[in-house]
Formats: structure tokens, C-alpha cells, sequence
């Protein structure tokens, strides 16, 4: 059954603590992305990896850190750099990061909701 | 910086009329994506436009593609319960994907 799995669904972390939330997918997918969703503004950029051992920064990178190792898996690092991490964030893939000049269908996961205490 | 605007961010419905959201861009879009997110649900594709004027349908669901290729609609015959959620679109500049707010839309039975 070929997907994306984030874990785990809830986090909670106290001030101060770095935390990693997992996304792993087996869709064979080049390219992986890390979002995070705030209400109301729809859907921001953190970090996004169109190759093992290869990342660029997004839009809103500052206070996180991400690794590509392995093609599967795109862990993403909320450090406590980061001054408002409390959000819901979202891992998602694609077979491609530019299909013939067209950004391709992404996939997304279920989704990390982290609560800092 | 680049940017994708969506409106209106939130739409209340009666179950049965229609509903309609629009993204604007204020650069050229190479195409664009709409995705539906579900409460408490993720964002899943619905459709891709490529072409200029492009007008794409699913069943009670239709999508347009302006003539310039910097706006985008989505629009819904007869809202139905299942039609809850928030519909984004998302517009290709220059090879990255841009994700408009999103327009959240209820339906009252």
C-alpha cells in the first residue's frame, strides 16, 4: 500500500526542546517537502529536497532543519530557534519537482500537529 | 515576493446552492493545481490546468483557467455536505508550487 506516513499525530514539546517529526513515503518520489499550516494562511514552504543528500530552503526555513539520507524518508527538525513552532505541518512528495517545466501533483501525508507548552 | 492570492477565506453555504473561489496571481502561472483538505484531513489533489482558458470538469465540480494564465476558479453546482472543507489552488511561478490561503467552505444542511 504505497503512501506518506508522518509520525506521530500529536506532538507536544516544552520551550526550549528541539523535536523531529518523521516522513517517510514509498512512492519512489524524487522530490519531498515540508510545510507547515497556520489558520488562515494556507500553506508555507519550510525546507523542500528534490534529491538524496541534496535540500534548498523555502520560504520560511529559519529555526528548522531537515536531512535527506535516504529517498524515503525526509525528517524535518523544529529547533528551539524557532520562535512560534506550535502549528500543524505537512510532509508531502512528488515524482518530480519540475515535470517537463510544470510543477508536479504532490502527495501529502496525514500531517504532524505540534503543540509547544 | 511571490504570492498567490485566494479568495473569500471563508464561504458559508446553504446545502444546494452554488459556490465559487478564485486565485489570482500577478505573474504568469505555468499552471495551476487545486487541492481539497478536509477538517482534520490533509490537502489531496484535484486537478491540474495547463492550457489558457482551460475549463476542466468532475461531475458537479467546474475549473477554470483564465485566458492569461494568472487566475483561476473553482466552482461548485449544488453544494452538498460532502463538499466541506478547504479548496486551495496552487499556481506555478518559475517551476515552484505557491499555495494560495485557501477558501474554507461549510454547508448548512
Amino acid at each position: 500500500d504505497g503512501g506518506i506516513t508522518q509520525s506521530p499525530k500529536y506532538l507536544f514539546r516544552k520551550e526550549g526542546q528541539n523535536v523531529t517529526l518523521s516522513c517517510e513515503q514509498n512512492l519512489n518520489h524524487d522530490a519531498m517537502y515540508w510545510y507547515r499550516q497556520d489558520p488562515g494562511q494556507g500553506l508555507r514552504l519550510i525546507y523542500y529536497s528534490q534529491i538524496v543528500n541534496d535540500f534548498q530552503k523555502g520560504d520560511i526555513a529559519e529555526g528548522y532543519s531537515v536531512s535527506r539520507e535516504k529517498k524515503e524518508s525526509f525528517p524535518l527538525t523544529v529547533t528551539s530557534a524557532q520562535k512560534n513552532p506550535t502549528a500543524f505541518y505537512l510532509c508531502a512528495s512528488s515524482k518530480d519537482r519540475i515535470a517537463g517545466g510544470f510543477a508536479d501533483t504532490q502527495y501529502f501525508g496525514p500531517g504532524t500537529r505540534l503543540t509547544v507548552l | 515576493g511571490q504570492q498567490v492570492m485566494q479568495i473569500p477565506q471563508y464561504q458559508h453555504v446553504q446545502e444546494g446552492e452554488d459556490f465559487t473561489t478564485y486565485c489570482n496571481s500577478s505573474t504568469t502561472l505555468s499552471n495551476i493545481q487545486w487541492y481539497k483538505q478536509r477538517p482534520g484531513g490533509h490537502p489531496v489533489f484535484l486537478i491540474q490546468l495547463v492550457k489558457s482558458g482551460e475549463v476542466k470538469k468532475q461531475k458537479r465540480l467546474t475549473f477554470q483557467f483564465g485566458e492569461a494564465k494568472k487566475n483561476s476558479s473553482l466552482h461548485i453546482t449544488a453544494t452538498q455536505t460532502t463538499d466541506v472543507g478547504t479548496y486551495f489552488c496552487a499556481g506555478n511561478q518559475g517551476g515552484k508550487l505557491i499555495f494560495g490561503q485557501g477558501t474554507e467552505l461549510s454547508v448548512k444542511p
